[in-house]
């Protein structure tokens, strides 16, 4: 069965980076794009980008382009999100979720997302 | 961006009965070329990452209960629920997959009345 399993917890300062990693397994990793997705304490949803696995290929939200780094290392099937000059409204959780479809089906990065990781809660605290 | 909006914000129902939750988007999330809807609904439960119940608006995500089903297309979609059950109790969210960045709906939460 797919299993996303996402590293833990992390306190860091305003203006650190933080990395996140999501280790996939039950399926071909680099066959199916990989998203993050964040949700500050009691908010909603926001999407944040994407990566495709198979070419590192990435997709960000504008509101992140320059902070945000999403890599891949295939050869231990796992993500990484990078979110550099933290502030303290980036306190959230942060999930990855892979996408549908197989990357090399058509449109296959326009995606539900499919299966999503457990949350790595990120706070950013002084 | 698009924006998504949900209504209504709270929806307390009696166990047993039906629950509706209408998603709008601000353009349309149809795609002509194939005529496939890129909308999604995703269930959260407390302390739990999103569920998806729901994709091309309509089409049920395996598992998922047939009292669930997603209806709508262009800028209306409807999330309904034919009969709650306890396990029912959570917030859904409806999120449009169309154009980047990817929106989702400020969320419904679903409560016994």
């Amino acid at each position: 069965q797919v299993q996303l399993v996402q590293s833990g917890a992390e306190v860091k300062k305003p203006g650190a980076s933080v990395m996140v990693s999501c280790k996939a397994s039950g399926y071909t990793f680099s066959d199916y794009y990989m998203h993050w997705v964040r949700q500050a304490p009691g908010q909603g949803l926001e999407w944040m980008g994407w990566i495709n696995p198979n070419n590192g290929g990435t997709k960000y939200a504008q509101k992140f382009q320059g902070r945000v780094t999403m890599t891949r290392d295939t050869s231990i099937n796992t993500a990484y999100m990078e979110l550099g000059r933290l502030r303290s409204d980036d306190t959230a959780v942060y999930y990855c979720a892979r996408g549908m479809d197989p990357y090399y089906y058509e449109k296959s990065d326009y995606s539900g997302l499919h299966h999503w990781g457990q949350g790595t809660l990120v706070t950013v605290s002084s | 961006d698009i924006v998504m909006t949900q209504s209504p914000e709270s929806l307390p129902v009696s166990l047993g009965e039906r629950a509706t939750i209408n998603c709008k988007s601000s353009q349309s999330v149809l795609y002509s070329s194939n005529n496939k809807n890129y909308l999604a609904w995703y269930q959260q439960k407390p302390g739990q990452p999103p569920k998806l119940l729901i994709y091309w608006a309509s089409t049920r995500e395996y598992g998922v209960p047939d009292r669930f089903s997603g209806s709508g297309s262009g800028t209306d979609f409807t999330l309904a629920i034919s009969s709650l059950q306890a396990e029912d109790v959570a917030v859904y969210y409806c999120q449009q997959y169309h154009s980047t960045p990817f929106t989702f709906g400020p969320g419904t939460k679903v409560e016994i009345k």
